[in-house]
């Protein structure tokens, strides 16, 4: 079956550490790839895409991430991270054959500890 | 970017009562999307509304259980009928970019209604 993959369920870390979430996904062909974040209380928002081009995108607040399209890969990275990256974060994937449709993977929890 | 609100953000119901819950944008979009995020789990598209059409609902999701009007470009409904514990949710509404060219897939959000039903 087609599928997103985040094997990250929940991640702990200290501040100041390097963040590295992996997402994976199973589809042939060209693809769009998203971070979306959640912040406690918020609305799900865009962090960072990857449309063509350069592999490695930048996103917001520091966050960047790669596209490795022999691995099927588009690991979310951030060098240091801050309590205030404390969120849920989820990984997404829309194919050029589908139009607009969007598939989430199932999200991963990242607590930063002050 | 696209403003969506969403009413009600909260509702707690009776099993076997229906709810509708409003989506609206503060921009023209053309598609809508309706999604679920059960507890613990990930996002999963239910359906997409375009205006003057009927929804294009995804595989498990029908129309008689959810739904879905999309009477102008600014706004939508998704009721969800017949409501069993197993609808406990959050709902969300999501439009793409409306103003831009971007390719398909960035959306914006709504911050969700969550619903329990006992």
């Amino acid at each position: 079956a087609q599928s997103v993959s985040q094997h990250n369920h929940h991640v702990i870390l200290s501040e100041a550490a390097s963040l590295e979430l992996g997402c994976n996904y199973s589809y042939g062909g060209t693809v769009n790839l998203f971070w979306y974040v959640q912040y406690p209380g918020q609305h799900l928002q865009l962090l960072l895409k990857y449309f063509s081009g350069d592999p490695l995108v930048k996103g917001i607040k520091g966050f960047e991430a790669e596209f490795i399209k022999s691995k099927f890969s588009f690991n979310l990275r951030k060098p240091s991270v801050q309590w205030s990256d404390t969120a849920e974060y989820f990984c997404a994937v829309n194919r050029h054959s589908s139009a607009s449709k969007i598939i989430f993977g199932s999200g991963t929890r990242l607590s930063i500890r002050p | 970017s696209a403003v969506i609100s969403q009413k009600p953000s909260r509702d707690i119901c009776q099993r076997g009562t229906s709810l509708t819950i409003q989506c609206q944008v503060d921009s023209q979009v053309t598609m809508m999307f309706w999604y679920r995020q059960q507890p613990g789990q990930s996002l999963t598209l239910i359906a997409t509304a375009n205006q003057g059409s009927e929804a294009t609902y995804e595989s498990g999701f029908v129309i008689d259980k959810f739904p879905i009007s999309r009477p102008n470009l600014t706004f939508s409904t998704l009721t969800v009928s017949n409501m069993s514990p197993e609808d406990s949710s959050i709902y969300l509404c999501s439009v793409e970019e409306p103003t831009t060219r971007a390719p398909p897939g960035e959306l914006f959000f709504g911050e969700g209604s969550r619903l329990t039903v006992l």
